[in-house]
């Protein structure tokens, strides 16, 4: 499976932008790069996910870089309640195997 | 929908009992994971099942473990004997691979400790 890697932690004040990269050097033509956050004491939940074009949700938006060795997560305002861990994961178009890495553990303050 | 419903929240038994988990997907969705999670080994995917079918089982740790999906609305995680390393927060999630998303829907999670 491919692997992602991902900056351990992250800090962001309040009401500021926040990106969150995250290198996928070994991708290949057919994997998704999903984002799932975890917020404290709950399950994952999706964040956003994309193929090769930039992507927009109410939640946040997905950068992705040309030669798709590298995506960053954008939440465009960061607010105390987005203090969580963001997985990047790679999903192949064949199966639905997720590898959760470690994830990225933002905390925003005040 | 009242999505993914998990049972129990919250079990404590002691080493060598039968623990089982309960999952109750969202109606419709065609693909049930369960995953475990702790702090030293992060969020493992176990096994996940389509259309009630085992697809990959190669994450369940050991032939303790044991998963089930009689129907399209309930599934199991057995572990006979339990163990102390067990101890883990033990997550259902279920998805419709017909949507745009292909989102994974997570429950609340069962924590379960092993004494």
């Amino acid at each position: 499976d491919a692997k992602t890697t991902q900056p351990n932690s992250m800090e962001s004040n309040e009401e500021e932008p926040v990106h969150l990269p995250c290198n996928h050097s070994t991708i290949s033509g057919t994997d998704y790069i999903h984002w799932y956050r975890q917020l404290p004491s709950q399950g994952p939940e999706y964040v956003i996910h994309g193929l090769t074009s930039n992507v927009n949700n109410r939640m946040a938006s997905l950068a992705i870089a040309e030669d798709r060795k590298s995506s960053t997560l954008i939440l465009h305002r960061a607010t105390l309640r987005d203090a969580a861990v963001y997985y990047c994961i790679l999903r192949n178009d064949y199966g639905q195997n997720f590898v959760f890495g470690p994830g990225t553990r933002l905390s925003v303050l005040p | 929908d009242a999505g993914v419903i998990q049972s129990p929240r919250h079990e404590v038994t002691e080493m060598g009992q039968e623990v089982t988990l309960r999952c109750k997907p969202i109606s419709g969705h065609d693909y049930l994971f369960w995953y475990r999670q702790t702090m030293m080994r992060g969020l493992e995917l176990l096994i996940y099942f389509n259309n009630n079918v085992p697809i990959d089982d190669s994450g369940m740790p050991e032939d303790r473990f044991s998963a089930k999906m009689p129907n399209a609305s309930f599934s199991t995680l057995k572990i006979q004997p339990s163990e102390p390393r067990d101890s883990a927060v033990y997550f259902c999630a279920s998805l419709n691979s017909e949507a745009l998303t292909n989102e994974q829907f997570f429950g609340p999670g069962t924590r379960l400790t092993v004494l």
